[in-house]
């Protein structure tokens, strides 16, 4: 079964904290595609970041970044210095025969 | 100029009606979709349409019936709604590179639906 499974449903930290989301999934098929995408306060749902499973380097994007790790079918995302801006539920992703399967989110609250 | 862009935002209904969402996205992808949100915030897909052609349908209550005129266009029309249809709907579209859907969603910014 495809699934993704993402166990905090809410994290809150003071602003310049460090913070993980965490992902793992579960699929059968040798080649996959994982994503995150942000859904802010607004409502829209805005893509950050496609990885596919034969590239297992690790992604920096300014303060975001994203270690994935075949062996523990982790997908984790990491923000550093966290701002108030980056307040939003946060949704990993698993691209299955054409579907995106999401996991439950992630509400993470940046407090100043 | 907006990518995926669907009208209304937001929609009160009462039980029973019928009503539709359109959705037009600008960026010439081939394929295009519906997902719904719940209250919950889980995000399923509901129907994907590649260049005008119905490619997943979810197990969707055929009340739902979704209608792609071109591959720009792909609405959403819902009768006899229920209560349990009251969610956010998101049109979103992607493109496929040699036949591989990339999986890079661009959604549109949802349509409430609020049934009484």
């Amino acid at each position: 079964a495809q699934k993704v499974t993402q166990a905090q449903t809410e994290i809150s930290v003071v602003e310049k904290e460090d913070v993980t989301l965490d992902c793992v999934y579960e699929t059968r098929d040798t080649t996959y595609y994982l994503f995150w995408y942000k859904q802010p306060p607004s409502g829209e749902l805005v893509f950050l970041i496609r990885r596919n499973s034969f590239d297992e380097q690790n992604e920096i994007s300014g303060r975001y970044s994203w270690n994935f790790q075949k062996s523990t079918s982790s997908f984790n995302f990491t923000i550093t210095a966290s701002q108030v801006v980056d307040s939003a539920v946060y949704f990993c992703a698993l691209l299955n025969t054409g579907k995106l399967i999401f996991g439950q989110g992630t509400t993470l609250q940046v407090k100043p | 100029d907006t990518a995926v862009s669907q009208t209304p935002k937001y929609l009160v209904t009462q039980m029973g009606n019928d009503k539709s969402i359109k959705c037009e996205q600008n960026l010439g992808h081939d394929t295009m979709y519906w997902y719904k949100q719940d209250s919950k915030k889980f995000l399923k897909i509901m129907f994907s349409y590649n260049n005008k052609e119905l490619i997943i349908n979810e197990t969707v209550p055929n009340r739902f019936s979704p209608k792609s005129p071109d591959k720009a266009h792909l609405n959403l029309h819902i009768n006899s709604l229920e209560l349990g249809d009251s969610a956010v709907y998101f049109c979103a579209s992607s493109q496929w590179v040699m036949g591989i859907d990339t999986g890079e969603l661009f959604f549109g910014e949802g349509s409430r639906l609020t049934v009484l």
